[in-house]
């Protein structure tokens, strides 16, 4: 079935550096996902990517969504304590079995 | 708006019971999805129910079961527990506009099955 993976599982960073996680999915998605959930909590949308190559930012954040529409990355400048937490990203399922399909998640720490 | 509301948030059970959990979605949202989340396993999807009809399921055995309400609300039912069941339980209600559909979450039932 349609797989989701996420890479690095974790990353711990010292307060200013800056973090990008990746997702790649075994197949063609016609857009993704992306979640954070603080610890404690439960996961909140950030953002949609639906366009090949799609470059969106929100603040400190930058998205991507890769040409082939099968690889995302997340990446994240000069990191904050606020900025702790696990990211998801997740794409829709196939042949309507899954309503999403997350990756298993960067989980994100950061010494202040 | 209120946002999605699970009941419990948090239930400690023993093997062989069965528990109910409740989710109430953001009001206009009709679709209703589960998923369980272990550290090990991460999100895992349950089912979707849409206007009362469970329109997805994933891979989990018949022990796993949901319904849907006529005011959306939903239940998902879990019988006969086993201590794998112990998990975070997270509805999500969604609104889709044209293709963009974002899942919102509750805060979850965090379940412990000794």
């Amino acid at each position: 079935g349609q797989q989701v993976m996420q890479i690095p599982q974790y990353q711990h960073v010292q307060e200013g550096e800056d973090f990008t996680t990746y997702c790649n999915s075994s197949t063609t998605l016609s857009n993704i996902q992306w979640y954070k959930q603080r610890p404690g909590g439960h996961p909140v949308f950030l953002i949609q990517l639906v366009k090949s190559g799609e470059v969106k930012k929100q603040k400190r954040l930058t998205f991507q969504f890769g040409e082939a529409k099968k690889n995302s990355s997340l990446h994240i400048t000069a990191t904050q304590t606020t900025d702790v937490g696990t990211y998801f990203c997740a794409g829709p399922g196939q042949g309507g079995s899954e309503k999403l399909v997350f990756g298993k998640g960067t989980k994100l720490t950061v010494n202040p | 708006k209120a946002g999605v509301t699970q009941t419990p948030r948090y239930l400690i059970k023993t093997r062989g019971q069965q528990v109910t959990l409740s989710c109430s979605p953001i009001s206009g949202h009709r679709s209703v999805s589960w998923y369980q989340q272990t550290p090990g396993q991460g999100l895992q999807f349950l089912f979707e129910y849409f206007s009362e009809t469970q329109r997805n399921k994933g891979n989990f055995p018949g022990r796993f079961s949901g319904r849907q309400f006529s005011n959306s609300r939903s239940e998902m039912n879990v019988s006969t527990l086993e201590l794998g069941d112990s998990a975070l339980y997270l509805c999500a209600s969604s609104f889709r506009t044209g293709t963009n559909e974002k899942l919102f979450f509750g805060s979850g039932t965090q379940l412990s099955v000794l």
